[in-house]
């Protein structure tokens, strides 16, 4: 399977508690973003890296989310001191770079995290 | 101010008919690309189609075409003949070239029926 991977596919924490996910993108792909999803909305952008370089963060996003890419391949994505108000799917997605500045994202499966 | 929107909350469809989503954009970026994304039950997001701002001819992808009116700032996803498994979500994007981000709509909810 060369398409991009996310571990776990599920969490359930209680609050308070710290979670990390993981995602590997499609090995070519130098660009991967990580979203997060509730029900019934789309994906909400949470952060962007080219390599292994954060190039944007969501201004909404806390404090208490940190990420990471090391070497440029996977990620990690960190949530500290989990709320109620975290409970989402947090997507993941890479892309590579084409012509004329045309790309789009594929997907990862999803972590689906239920803090209780 | 919303930079998409999309009006249709639920979408009904005979099967082996067309239908259309809606989906409205916003930005003041010349160049920009446009994106319609599939989202069943499941929930992995999959990839229809793609407009360029300056690209001059709607994009087709076999069932999937994009009805792009720039003045309007308005690009509709057709589906041509509805199958049962288009029962899904439907997501617009959009990606300006001065930034990174993927903007989403709500998306559409769409059930074909048999």
């Amino acid at each position: 399977d060369t398409g991009v991977s996310q571990d776990p596919r599920h969490k359930i924490t209680k609050r308070g508690q710290n979670v990390t996910f993981r995602c590997d993108p499609i090995s070519e792909h130098n660009r991967l973003y990580w979203y997060r999803q509730t029900l019934g909305q789309g994906p909400e952008f949470l952060t962007y890296f080219q390599n292994e370089a954060q190039l944007e963060k969501s201004r909404l996003l806390s404090d208490r989310f940190s990420a990471e890419r090391p070497k440029g391949s996977f990620s990690t994505l960190e949530i500290q001191r989990t709320e109620q108000g975290d409970s989402a799917m947090y997507l993941c997605a890479s892309s590579p770079r084409l012509a004329g500045g045309q790309y789009e994202q594929y997907f990862g499966p999803g972590t689906r995290l239920t803090v209780t | 101010a919303q930079k998409i929107t999309q009006t249709q909350p639920g979408m009904f469809v005979q099967e082996k008919e067309a239908v259309t989503l809606d989906c409205t954009y916003d930005t003041s970026d010349p160049s920009y690309g446009l994106f319609w994304y599939k989202q069943p039950s499941s929930g992995e997001m999959i990839f229809l189609i793609y407009q360029g701002s300056y690209d001059q001819q709607n994009a087709t992808e076999g069932r999937y075409s994009l009805n792009f009116q720039k003045a309007r700032k308005s690009a509709n996803l057709v589906i041509s003949a509805s199958q049962l498994g288009d029962s899904a979500m439907y997501f617009c994007a959009m990606r300006e070239v001065t930034g990174n981000q993927f903007y989403f709509g709500t998306g559409t909810s769409l059930t074909v029926i048999p």
